[in-house]
């Protein structure tokens, strides 16, 4: 159980594209979701925080302009990275919380989607 | 901000020695979550620990949290190839969303 999807898995696109990428809950729903990017053998930085219903929480220094989150439904968030360009190539790493869990619970994470941008 | 820091960052083994990676952090955690991700792959959950002193075992690996619920161990017994890859601790402080540590990436020497 407790199983994500994400797509799509891999991306390749030129410079100045708008990329979307989904994330799905398969076997639950998700009131919480969160967006991760990891660069090459480093650790994993959130992104924001995605509630269904609302507004995502950014981090600091994540444009929210520049990535777009909406939560639509319990099983559903996705990541629009806007005129995407080569420094926002990274593994883009999405995970979900049960509903009705707390922050404190163990997340079920997406494989994750590669962008490249030429 | 908050930062858990792990070492060592890279450590390589032979096929069957033991391996541990240590987890930190500067304050204390509500709960320590360790994750593994292969190469290519995605995190992939492997236990909570809540308590403090609290050691938990899964097969040949052996999990524990500090006393001070500032620290985590995970000890891997006769590493296997299947053990190949990045092990994160993650902790949440208080109600926070939760903090990756820096990893350890493990590689093992047949």
């Amino acid at each position: 159980g407790a199983v994500v999807s994400q797509h799509p898995s891999w991306v390749i696109c030129k410079s100045g594209t708008s990329v979307k990428i989904e994330c799905r809950s398969l076997d639950f729903q998700a009131t919480t979701m969160f967006w991760y990017r990891q660069f090459p053998k480093q650790s994993l930085m959130l992104m924001a925080t995605s509630n269904e219903g609302s507004k995502a929480t950014y981090e600091q220094g994540v444009e929210k302009d520049k990535f777009l989150i909406n939560h639509a439904s319990l099983t559903l968030s996705t990541l629009t990275v806007t005129s995407a360009h080569p420094e926002d190539s990274s593994f883009y790493i999405c995970s979900a919380l049960l509903a009705g869990t707390d922050l404190n619970q163990p997340q079920h994470f997406g494989d994750g989607t590669r962008l490249s941008i030429l | 901000g908050q930062q858990v820091m792990q070492i060592p960052q890279y450590q390589h083994v032979q096929e069957g020695e033991d391996f541990t990676t240590y987890c930190n952090s500067s304050t204390t955690l509500s709960n320590i979550q360790w994750y593994k991700q292969r190469p290519g792959g995605h995190p992939v959950f492997l236990i909570q620990l809540v308590k403090s002193g609290e050691v938990k075992k899964q097969k040949r690996l052996t999990f524990q949290f500090g006393e001070a619920k500032k620290n985590s161990s995970l000890h891997i017994t006769a590493t296997q190839t299947t053990d190949v890859g990045t092990y994160f601790c993650a902790g949440n402080f208080g109600n926070e969303k939760l903090t990756f540590g820096t990893g350890t990436r493990l590689t093992i020497i047949p």
